[in-house]
């Protein structure tokens, strides 16, 4: 069964501070997506990442796959509070299976 | 541009009660799913449908039936109401042809079982 595991769950930091998200699945796959989900709304697409060493920026909001590894990170630098929301990573093998989530609080 | 539609988007439902969510995406998507969402969990997967005709069943399939009639349409039905399907709920859809494409979502459905 497909596990996706992001962490931390949890993360707080200061404006300006640099910080990733790590992003683990359990099964070969070269498709992995992020979005961001701000509070009582629904979903947004950051990033598509279709194959090994796949690298998309956006931002201050930087995203790598390491298909190898089953490993995927979300960078952020010098975060700004805009950018508190909660981001989840998911991995498509037939079905679409989601990690739990890191909920990201930029604190001015 | 509707995208992926969910009704109704607030429902208070007693115990044994039965209802259904209902989503339509316009996109013509082949890949529809739904998800629950419950704090600190994340998004499970509930059902989902890779064409009309199919469905099969996610991480969490328990207490809710599906049905794809139709390529537009993904009902999601709770047969008898629980406290524990307390949730939000996420239809999504994508056009599923493995060349890796975006996941849309609805806006979400609020239910809560008392």
């Amino acid at each position: 069964e497909l596990k996706v595991e992001q962490n931390p769950l949890f993360l707080s930091m200061q404006e300006g501070k640099n910080y990733t998200i790590y992003c683990n699945y359990s099964t070969t796959s070269d498709r992995l997506y992020w979005y961001r989900q701000d509070p009582g709304k629904s979903l947004e697409s950051l990033f598509v990442l279709l194959s090994n060493g796949a690298v998309k920026q956006e931002g201050r909001l930087m995203a790598s796959l390491d298909t190898k590894a089953r490993l995927s990170t979300l960078h952020i630098t010098a975060a700004v509070h805009d950018l508190s929301a909660t981001y989840f990573c998911a991995v498509d093998s037939v079905k679409y299976i989601f990690g739990t989530g890191t909920r990201l609080k930029v604190l001015a | 541009n509707a995208g992926v539609t969910q009704t109704p988007k607030f429902q208070v439902l007693k115990t044994g009660q039965s209802m259904t969510l209902q989503c339509a995406q316009d996109m013509n998507h082949e890949y529809m799913s739904w998800y629950r969402q419950d704090p600190g969990m994340g998004l499970r997967l509930i059902h989902y449908s890779v064409g009309a005709g199919i469905t099969d069943q996610g991480e969490v399939p328990n207490g809710y039936n599906v049905s794809r009639s139709t390529t537009e349409d993904f009902p999601l039905r709770l047969l008898s109401a629980a406290p524990s399907q307390t949730s939000v709920y996420f239809c999504a859809s994508s056009a599923g042809d493995n060349s890796g494409n975006t996941i849309y979502f609805g806006e979400g459905s609020w239910l809560t079982v008392v």
